[in-house]
This record gives C-alpha cells, sequence and structure tokens, in this order.
C-alpha cells in the first residue's frame, strides 16, 4: 500500500525566501507524481506534474523534482510572496492501483 | 488546463435526506473520475474511482449503497450522499483525469484536474 509523506506540516516564513517542501513515498512504482496547492475551503489548483520518466519539472517560480529510486520529491518555491500562502499537496499515481495517493499537506504561510 | 466543475458549490440539508453531487469535465472527455472527501485540516481520501459504463470502485471502508456514484457519461459523475447524517458533513471533491488518447498536447500525462469542492452539512 502507497504511504505519502509531507514534511513539514506546517512552515512560516518571511516574504522573499526561498523554500523547500518535502514529498516521500513507499511505493517506487509510481506513473507520475503531481503537486497541487490547495486554499482554505477550495478545490485544488493543480502547479505541476512530473513524470516518473522525468526528473524535474519548472513552471515559474516553482520547481519540483523527482526522484524515483529513493520515493522522494522536492517543491522549491524561490523568492515566496504572500499570495503563496496555502496548503501544498503531493499525490503520487500508481498504474498498478488506478488512483493517487495523497500526503497530508504542508500549510506554507509566508509573512509580509 | 482541463476544467471540472461541481454542482452545487455548498449544501445543507437535513438528517435523513438525499443529496447529489454533479461532476463534469467541461472541455474533454473523462472515462475516469475520482470522488474524494476531505474533513477539517485533513488531507483528501479517495472514496471511489467512477468508470463511465461501469459500477465504481469503492475503497476499503466506504459504504457503497450509502455513497451512490453514477457515471452516466463520459463528461457527468454523479455522487449521491443517500440518508445523509451530521457525521457526513464534509468537503466533497470530484477529480477527473486528462485521458491519454485525446493528448491536448500533453499525451500521457495523465493529468489530475479538481472541481472547485462541494460543502456538505448536514443539520
Amino acid at each position: 500500500k502507497q504511504e505519502v509523506t509531507q514534511i513539514p506540516a506546517a512552515l512560516s516564513v518571511p516574504e522573499g525566501e526561498n523554500l523547500v517542501l518535502n514529498c516521500s513515498f513507499t511505493d517506487s512504482a509510481i506513473y507520475n507524481l503531481q503537486w497541487f496547492r490547495q486554499d482554505p475551503g477550495k478545490g485544488l489548483t493543480s502547479l505541476l506534474l512530473i513524470q516518473s520518466s522525468q526528473r524535474e519539472q519548472t513552471s515559474g517560480r516553482l520547481n519540483a523534482s523527482l526522484d524515483k529510486s529513493s520515493g522522494r520529491s522536492t517543491l522549491y518555491i524561490a523568492a515566496s510572496q504572500p499570495g503563496d500562502s496555502a496548503t501544498y499537496l503531493c499525490a503520487v499515481y500508481n498504474t498498478n492501483a488506478g488512483k493517487s495517493t495523497f500526503g497530508d499537506g504542508t500549510t506554507l504561510t509566508v509573512k509580509p | 488546463g482541463a476544467v471540472v466543475s461541481q454542482h452545487p458549490s455548498w449544501v445543507i440539508c437535513k438528517s435523513g435526506t438525499s443529496v447529489k453531487i454533479e461532476c463534469r469535465s467541461l472541455d474533454f472527455q473523462a472515462t475516469t473520475m475520482f470522488w474524494y472527501r476531505q474533513f477539517p485540516k485533513q488531507s483528501l481520501m479517495l472514496m471511489a474511482t467512477s468508470n463511465e459504463g461501469s459500477k465504481a470502485t469503492y475503497e476499503q471502508g466506504v459504504e457503497k449503497d450509502k455513497f451512490l456514484i453514477n457515471h452516466a457519461s463520459l463528461t457527468l459523475s454523479t455522487l449521491t450522499v443517500t440518508s445523509a447524517h451530521p457525521e457526513d458533513s464534509s468537503f466533497y471533491i470530484c477529480s477527473a483525469i486528462v485521458p491519454y488518447r485525446t493528448s491536448r498536447g500533453r499525451e500521457g500525462r495523465n493529468e489530475q484536474f479538481f472541481g472547485p469542492g462541494t460543502r456538505l452539512t448536514v443539520l
């Protein structure tokens, strides 16, 4: 059974800092890994998708890496802004299971 | 990205009534949709996988007779919470997979797109 862990559970940083969110998973036989953002009371917004054959993806100030063999992914946020405050979730999709498993999320607060 | 809608966005009902939630893929066809439930300050818990033209696959511990799922077309899946009780109050979110064969410039990505969620409150 796939288990996904996100560390830290919460993070508070001053505006402008670069930060790293971590995601680890136990079953490395994944099809892809997706990072999402969730604002309070809202649905999920897809940030980055990394296929199992890829090592990283970039979108603006966001960079996600994937090390499938060690079961780890990181989401790097450069020059953080107060608008980045949200809960960040990672999810791994296993083809054999036909579904995604989510981590518990990291709640990020960026202080102005 | 692909757009998934949900209706209603929120609903308040009395205990014992049934509530239907719709999930639609607006600009693509989705053979597979997922239904999740999220309690406050917790992550998403997969309830079931909805497959067009066949029965849904429920996760362990999810009552299929209580949470009825119908994937009637390639763009619509519905979740009906039957005889709702206060403990069913939660945030229900659906997602759809952008299918491999329709590409849209993202062939093989199998990316999930989520609806905005439905807040259910059972009194």
